[in-house]
């Protein structure tokens, strides 16, 4: 079965950094696209960024870019989403995803879902 | 990147109705075209893949059509499990783009 699991819930202040892990399972992690997507309270779906853990190419949404750094260790099957100094407007749930095979953006494994929430 | 707008922005309907979302994009993306449904605090699930194709397990009331810039799905006879949001996302431009979503709840 192909999975995706997702790391725990964090509670984090402003400033702190952090790094979410996304761990795939079930297919050939390296040759296959991970998504990143964001969820706000309350508002759709952003995607972020994407990385082919193979070379770990990584295309980021123009409104993410220098905001977070995605990553992926194929010898863990693993891919990360981190900040390097969280503000509120980082709370929000955050999804992990990749596609159906022979495709490059079908997204049909997801994550369950990591939630961020940044308080003082 | 490619800008992606969907109309309705919410919808109420009957059980058994017809339902109809549309999605636009700001340039041709061919079909490259997704629809997912999302149910609160769930992640997505995939829908309809390459604008038409329904995926694996999905019920065959729902349909996709379209192709360059202009993209429906359709609900042919509206379920109470059908309630949620649905987005339709690109990926003809990486990195991919999704539409602002559409809520539909029953009547």
């Amino acid at each position: 079965e192909v999975q995706l699991v997702q790391s725990g819930a964090e509670v984090k202040k402003p400033g702190e950094s952090l790094k979410i892990s996304c761990k795939g399972s079930g297919y050939t992690f390296h040759t296959s696209w991970i998504a990143w997507v964001r969820q706000m309270p309350g508002k759709g779906l952003e995607l972020m960024g994407i990385i082919y853990p193979g070379d770990s190419a990584t295309r980021y949404s123009p409104s993410f870019q220098g905001q977070v750094t995605i990553s992926a260790d194929k010898s863990i099957t693993t891919a990360f989403l981190q900040w390097s100094s969280l503000q509120a407007s980082d709370t929000a749930m955050y999804f992990c995803a990749t596609p159906l095979p022979g495709t490059s953006g079908a997204f049909d494994v997801w994550g369950q879902g990591t939630m961020v929430t940044v308080s003082s | 990147d490619i800008q992606m707008t969907q109309s309705p922005s919410s919808l109420s309907a009957s059980v058994g109705d017809r339902v109809t979302i549309t999605c636009q994009a700001s340039q041709d993306i061919r079909d490259f075209l997704n629809w997912y449904q999302q149910k609160p605090g769930k992640a997505p699930k995939l829908l309809i893949y390459v604008a038409s194709n329904l995926q694996t397990g999905v019920p065959s009331r729902f349909t996709g059509s379209g192709s360059g810039t202009d993209f429906t799905l359709t609900i042919s006879s509206l379920q109470p499990e059908d309630v949620g949001t649905y987005y339709c996302q690109q990926y003809d431009v990486s990195p991919p783009t999704f539409g602002p979503g559409t809520k539909v709840d029953i009547k």
